[in-house]
């Protein structure tokens, strides 16, 4: 089955734990990137890649790190988490294409930061 | 950069009825694409219609078309014969085209929260 996954879909930790928020596709797409999603705001980029070794910032990438080794996984890292980080993150892959613009979308993954 | 904005915090109207979500956008790209998703309580987002800003022809998928005019930078959403199921958080969102370089990925509005009442 087509899909990206992402783990874990849970998370509650503390402030300055370093944390890694896995996302995985099998569907060889290039594309892959980060949203996070607050009340009031709608999704927000965080950072996108167009394919290996190939990243850059969104809108908002302050105060995370990802990167891109292999083609299907595109793990987002908090450093050092913050309270304000504190909220819902879904990973999207697309595949390269003249008229492929649709992103699949995880299933989300909610962070709580304390 | 675009912006995407949604004016309607929340829509309530009954079963069946027909009910035109709101969406307009703001961008100097010339080549882009406007999607509807729907994001129901499960969180997932689910495409719901997307258009392609070359085509005069407004999409339509089932019960769901939009209204793109593409002068006025207007992208809404209308849903006919409206269902319980169709309760959920509705996101118009846009994308520049690939050819031209640049950033990648989706700009979202602040969403519609639409609820049908039995």
């Amino acid at each position: 089955e087509a899909q990206v996954t992402q783990n874990p879909r849970y998370l509650i930790t503390v402030t300055g734990k370093k944390l890694t928020v896995t996302c995985s596709q099998n569907m060889n797409h290039e594309y892959m990137s980060w949203y996070r999603q607050d009340p009031g705001l709608g999704l927000r980029q965080i950072y996108y890649s167009m394919n290996v070794e190939v990243t850059d910032k969104g809108d908002v990438p302050e105060g995370y790190k990802v990167s891109r080794k292999e083609k299907r996984n595109f793990p987002l890292i908090l450093e050092s988490p913050s309270p304000n980080q504190t909220s819902l993150y879904f990973c999207a892959s697309s595949p390269r294409g003249r008229d492929s613009y649709e992103q699949y979308f995880g299933p989300g993954t909610r962070l709580t930061v304390t | 950069a675009q912006t995407v904005t949604q004016s309607q915090p929340e829509m309530s109207v009954q079963e069946a009825e027909t009910v035109t979500l709101s969406c307009t956008y703001d961008t100097s790209e010339n080549n882009y694409y406007l999607f509807w998703y729907k994001q129901p309580p499960s969180r997932q987002m689910i495409l719901v219609i997307r258009q392609e800003a070359y085509k005069q022809q407004n999409a339509t998928e089932n019960r769901f078309s939009v209204n793109f005019q593409k002068a006025a930078k207007s992208f809404s959403l209308k849903i006919s014969d409206s269902q319980l199921g169709d309760t959920a958080m509705y996101f118009c969102a846009f994308m520049k085209g690939r050819g031209g370089g640049g950033a990648d990925g989706l700009t979202f509005g602040k969403g519609t929260h639409l609820i049908i009442q039995p």
